[in-house]
């Protein structure tokens, strides 16, 4: 069955330092893959996506993500993060096909807390 | 300015009653889904639609319905909501092909 798997629950991280969530996907052939955002009490907001292409994808507030193939994992990454940057963060997956079914499938989610 | 449309935002009703959420979207697009989001379990599929009067189960659809009868909007229908579908409710929508699912605000039910 097609997957997504985010093993951390909670990661606490200093203001400042690095920050990588981690994100493991199983399915048939490589997917449509994005890491969305939800801050406290709001709705989700797409960080960046993979379709195809340079394996190192840019999105907004300073997030990037890596997609790996030999390691199913596409994690995203971000060098300093600000205080604002709490939230929950979840990692999808949408199968490689041209129709059916093809709603997203999330992960559980990885809740960031920042440390001052 | 695109965007997907909730309502209400917040619902408190009882076991039994029957309620709607509604959804809209400005963006033309084909595909429109609802997904319901619970502690510890991300968001799950409810129900999806492929264009009018196209529908299909998702991953969770036990209690739920929906309709397409228009391009825009997509209700989410709960006949006789039970506690355990209290939870975070979101609209998606998307265009054909592999483009971004755009989400609405969300929907925060509670079912006593």
């Amino acid at each position: 069955a097609q997957s997504v798997t985010q093993p951390d629950i909670h990661i606490t991280v200093s203001e400042g330092a690095s920050l990588e969530l981690r994100c493991n996907y199983s399915y048939g052939a490589t997917p449509y893959l994005f890491w969305y955002v939800q801050s406290p009490g709001q709705g989700l907001q797409l960080l960046l996506k993979y379709f195809s292409g340079d394996t190192l994808v840019q999105g907004i507030k300073g997030f990037e993500a890596e997609f790996k193939r030999s390691q199913s994992s596409f994690n995203l990454r971000k060098p300093s993060v600000h205080w604002s940057d709490a939230a929950e963060y979840f990692c999808a997956a949408a199968p490689y096909s041209g129709g059916g079914a093809d709603g997203l499938t999330f992960g559980k989610g990885t809740h960031l807390i920042i440390q001052p | 300015e695109a965007q997907v449309t909730q309502n209400p935002r917040y619902l408190i009703t009882v076991t039994g009653k029957k309620l709607t959420v509604t959804c809209s979207q400005n963006m033309n697009h084909e595909y429109m889904s609802w997904y319901r989001q619970d502690p510890g379990l991300g968001l799950r599929q409810i129900y999806y639609s492929m264009n009018v009067e196209v529908t299909d189960k998702g991953d969770v659809p036990e209690g739920y319905k929906v309709s397409r009868k228009e391009k825009r909007n997509f209700p989410l229908i709960l006949e006789s909501p039970s506690p355990n579908q209290t939870s975070l409710y979101f609209c998606a929508s998307r265009g054909q092909g592999r483009e971004t699912q755009y989400f609405g605000p969300g929907t925060r039910l509670l079912v006593l």
